[in-house]
């Protein structure tokens, strides 16, 4: 079955702008969590889905904001964005309620912010 | 008291020798305590899991030892092969949290 996909794999941006990640689950997965990842602070959890509904989100400023559809699909959105913002943006999918359970990663979207 | 701390930072072994990975945690709600191997270019991927009732825990070369008056597991990995060269992050979660909090990583050589 096919795994986590994300789009697109790099972006490159300027500071000040937005930019909107894209996230698709196994199928059947209801659970969606994003995390962020530099060498400096390693993997930090961002927000996660379930079932449309927002349950848990890291502490990252408001510019960070994130939104699942109802095929289960997600979307995480930046906006003024800071150099600081450049990392590995992941996406993990699971069939539990949450609780990092089962996680399966997708290949991460590049941000580099210039 | 959410942190994992993860040592050492980088370790070299030979192939075919021993791995051995070390984590620490304080918060005794944690539940659930993954290990996760990530290659270049993709993101991390799911090795072996442990729950805090469970002392050891083997698959195949891999295997996870846990010490939960200590709040330190450790992951071993036997017969080190050089594609097994790779980061590896140890991570914990508690119930109702919803997340996973990760130690910073280990970069794991093994020389042919």
């Amino acid at each position: 079955k096919a795994g986590v996909t994300q789009t697109p794999r790099y972006l490159i941006k300027t500071r000040g702008q937005q930019v909107t990640l894209s996230c698709s689950p196994i199928s059947g997965h209801r659970s969606v969590s994003w995390y962020q990842q530099t060498p400096g602070q390693g993997l930090q959890f961002l927000f996660e889905y379930f079932s449309e509904t927002q349950r848990n989100k890291g502490n990252f400023p408001g510019r960070f904001s994130g939104r699942q559809f109802s095929n289960s699909r997600s979307e995480m959105n930046v906006s003024t964005l800071e150099l600081g913002d450049s990392a590995l943006y992941l996406c993990a999918s699971s069939a539990s309620q949450g609780g990092g359970y089962g996680y399966t990663f997708g290949s991460g979207t590049r941000l580099t912010v210039v | 008291q959410q942190q994992v701390k993860q040592s050492p930072q980088s370790l070299i072994v030979q192939k075919g020798g021993i791995s051995i990975i070390n984590c620490a945690y304080e918060n005794t709600a944690f539940d659930y305590f993954p290990w996760y191997q990530q290659f270049p270019g993709k993101g991390p991927a799911l090795l072996i899991a442990i729950r805090p009732d469970v002392s050891e825990k083997k698959e195949g070369r891999f295997t996870i030892s846990f010490n939960k008056s200590a709040k330190q597991f450790s992951l071993h990995i036997m017969d080190s092969q050089p594609g097994d060269s790779a980061t590896y992050f140890c991570a914990a979660s508690e119930e109702g949290a919803q997340k996973l909090v990760f130690g910073q990583g280990t970069r794991l050589t093994i020389n042919p």
